[in-house]
């Protein structure tokens, strides 16, 4: 079965350090791959997604994640973090593009950046 | 247009009590998903809806929680005799197709008595 590992539970950073938050699945075929973030108080919102193509993805609000196949990685990255990305993180896997398996979660990693 | 939503918001209940939680997906979304958010638990998979197959319902922790779409549109999860440790956040969420991106809804807190 497939799984996501976020090895990472709590990540405490200063405001304008730089952020690195590991995911890593495990599943041999072909893969989408998701970061989900969820705000104090608000929805799950997709942060960026890869599908195919470049493995290197931007997403919202200058972050980015590099696609590593051969590592089975999908590790998220900011240079400078904000107060603002206080939140709680989640890398997300689904085969691709056939099969019945739904999305898969990883447990999620909580941000705290302090001033 | 519209996004998700899910009724009630929040739904405070008596152990051993049934209680239904509905979701409304956007409209044209295929696959629907039901999760449930307990704290420090992360996102827990219940069950999952694609088009006109049968429901993967690995993740339905007991045969208390069943949930049914109807006319591949609104879906209701039903737990029957709540236990206090039901108390936590579902959340549901559809997209396009079973790979595609996922919309959540703003979630149900059910706190069980």
């Amino acid at each position: 079965a497939q799984s996501v590992s976020q090895h990472n539970h709590h990540v405490i950073l200063s405001e304008a350090a730089s952020l690195e938050l590991g995911c890593n699945y495990s599943y041999g075929g072909t893969v989408n791959l998701f970061w989900y973030v969820q705000y104090p108080g608000q929805h799950l919102q997709l942060l960026l997604k890869y599908f195919s193509g470049d493995p290197l993805v931007k997403g919202i609000k200058g972050f980015e994640a590099e696609f590593i196949k051969s590592k089975f990685s999908f590790n998220l990255r900011k240079p400078s973090v904000q107060w603002s990305d206080t939140a709680e993180y989640f890398c997300a896997v689904i085969s691709s593009p056939s099969g019945n398996t739904p999305l898969v979660f990883g447990k999620g990693t909580r941000l705290s950046v302090i001033a | 247009g519209a996004g998700v939503s899910q009724s009630p918001s929040n739904k405070v209940t008596e152990k051993g009590k049934d209680v239904e939680l509905r979701c409304d997906p956007i409209s044209g979304h295929t696959a629907l998903y039901w999760y449930r958010q307990s704290l420090g638990q992360g996102l827990e998979f219940l069950i999952y809806f694609q088009g006109n197959s049968a429901p993967d319902k690995s993740g339905l922790p007991s045969d208390r929680f069943s949930a049914e779409r109807t006319g591949g549109s609104v879906s209701t999860l039903t737990i029957q005799r709540t236990q206090q440790e039901d108390s936590a956040v579902y959340l549901c969420a559809s997209s396009l197709g079973r790979t595609d991106t996922q919309y959540f809804g703003p979630g149900t807190r059910l706190t069980v008595l």
